[in-house]
């Protein structure tokens, strides 16, 4: 199967930092994503990992462990415009596989 | 915007209708997919075509029925309509057949409800 799995809802505060864990059998994909994802809106693209470790994007990384099934994406300076889902999701060749995403909520 | 046009955006619309749903891709992608979203389950792959042909099938049910046309634009028709297929369908496109490095670029949208 090709499950991912990532906690429903996180909070934080304002200019903190937070880390949005996702786990996956490892068999099955050769690459993760994650996508941010405002209420009633598109999915955006904001990072990928197909190698062990971190990618950084200004205030965005993301880790992958293929090994162990595990990534996390990190936000540092939190704004309130971060609320939003991010949603974890798995490459097979030609599609993805998304979680149910991870509700994060920022307060000042 | 994205670049990725769905049309309409909100669809209202009864038990045992149909309803087809429009999608244009950026320019210059072939592949487009089709996504559904509902609280519950997340977002839910249903179908891929690439450059007119079907090329991957994930949660669709046999209701629903997509294509791609010559243009390269792509219909989801949904028909006996049931209150449980009111959700979000997205559409998203890509360059190459596989998704790559780059994934998806996704349209914004068509919110159905079915009354």
């Amino acid at each position: 199967g090709q499950n991912i799995d990532q906690p429903t809802e996180m909070t934080a505060t304002e200019g903190a930092i937070v880390q949005i864990n996702c786990t996956y059998q490892t068999s099955g994909f050769n690459g993760l994503f994650w996508y941010q994802q405002h209420a009633g809106e598109a999915p955006t693209f904001l990072s990928y990992n197909v190698l062990d470790g971190l990618e950084e994007k200004g205030r965005f990384s993301s880790f992958l462990s293929r090994s162990k099934g595990y990534s996390y994406l990190l936000l540092k300076e939190l704004q309130m415009k971060d609320s939003a889902s991010y949603l974890c999701a798995g490459q097979k060749y030609s599609t993805l596989t998304f979680g149910k995403g991870t509700m994060l909520l920022v307060s000042p | 915007d994205s670049g990725v046009t769905q049309t309409p955006k909100h669809l209202i619309t009864a038990t045992g209708q149909r309803v087809t749903l429009r999608c244009s891709p950026r320019s210059g992608d072939l592949s487009v997919y089709w996504y559904q979203q509902s609280l519950d389950q997340g977002l839910q792959f249903l179908i891929q075509y690439y450059n007119g042909e079907e090329r991957a099938k994930g949660n669709i049910l046999e209701r629903f029925s997509a294509q791609q046309f010559p243009d390269l634009h792509s219909e989801l028709n949904l028909s006996s309509l049931e209150l449980g297929d009111s959700a979000l369908y997205f559409c998203a496109s890509a360059g190459m057949e596989w998704t790559g490095r780059y994934g998806y670029t996704f349209g914004s949208g068509t919110r159905l409800t079915v009354v």
